[in-house]
């Protein structure tokens, strides 16, 4: 059974850089595609990307290429790079697997909170 | 980016009766509509795919309906564990949107 961790500093200050590792387990990093997807009070739910096990990546526009998100084959950990960052980046960040045809997000792991401040 | 709209915003309900929930899309995503449910302190779990599909091991008392861009959710006999919060997300178009949610409270 697929697991999933998040992990990372709760606390980044305005203008620094946001960075999240999600341990896998149960599971290949490299044989699934990925998201990342936070939760604020103010935006409620909202994508951040994707990472296909091809390599292919894209992110959310709104985010003005702030975003990098890569895996770590050798650690088997999927990870976000935010840069920039204001409080409007305060939230919740959950990374997900990719499911199904439509490649929905299936399994979760339970979130980190990252406070901008 | 599309706009995902949820009416009501939160929804009593008494135990055993029957919840309807619905979700507007700003344009048509034709049936590329999932839900999640959310309980406190949880990530959200996939319920619904494809306007109408039930996802693995969720129960038949949860059903999906509509196309285009109208949408609900039908929970047909509510029980103690589906009071929760209840998101629409269309995937259609990149990027990927999510309303901004009903929660269903004990009546």
């Amino acid at each position: 059974q697929l697991q999933l961790q998040e992990s990372g500093p709760g606390l980044v200050k305005p203008s620094g850089t946001l960075s999240l590792t999600c341990t896998v387990s149960g599971g290949s990093v490299n044989t699934y595609n990925w998201s990342w997807i936070r939760q604020s009070p103010g935006k409620g739910l909202e994508w951040i990307g994707y990472i296909f096990y091809t390599g292919s990546t894209n992110h959310n526009p709104s985010l003005n290429s702030r975003v990098t998100i890569s895996v770590d084959t050798s650690k088997n950990q999927l990870s976000l790079t935010l840069n920039s960052v204001t409080t409007a980046d305060t939230a919740v960040y959950y990374c997900a697997s990719l499911g199904g045809l439509w490649q929905l997000p299936d399994i979760w792991g339970q979130g980190t909170i990252v406070i901008v401040s | 980016e599309i706009m995902m709209t949820q009416s009501p915003v939160t929804l009593s309900v008494s135990p055993g009766e029957r919840a309807t929930l619905s979700c507007r899309a700003s344009q048509s995503v034709s049936s590329d509509l999932a839900w999640f449910q959310q309980k406190p302190g949880q990530a959200p779990r996939l319920l619904i795919y494809g306007a109408s599909t039930r996802a693995t091991a969720i129960p038949a008392r949860f059903s999906g309906s509509g196309s285009g861009t109208e949408f609900t959710l039908t929970i047909s006999s509510l029980q103690s564990e589906d009071f929760a919060v209840y998101y629409c997300q269309q995937y259609n178009n990149w990027p990927r949107t999510f309303g901004h949610g009903t929660k269903v409270e004990i009546k």
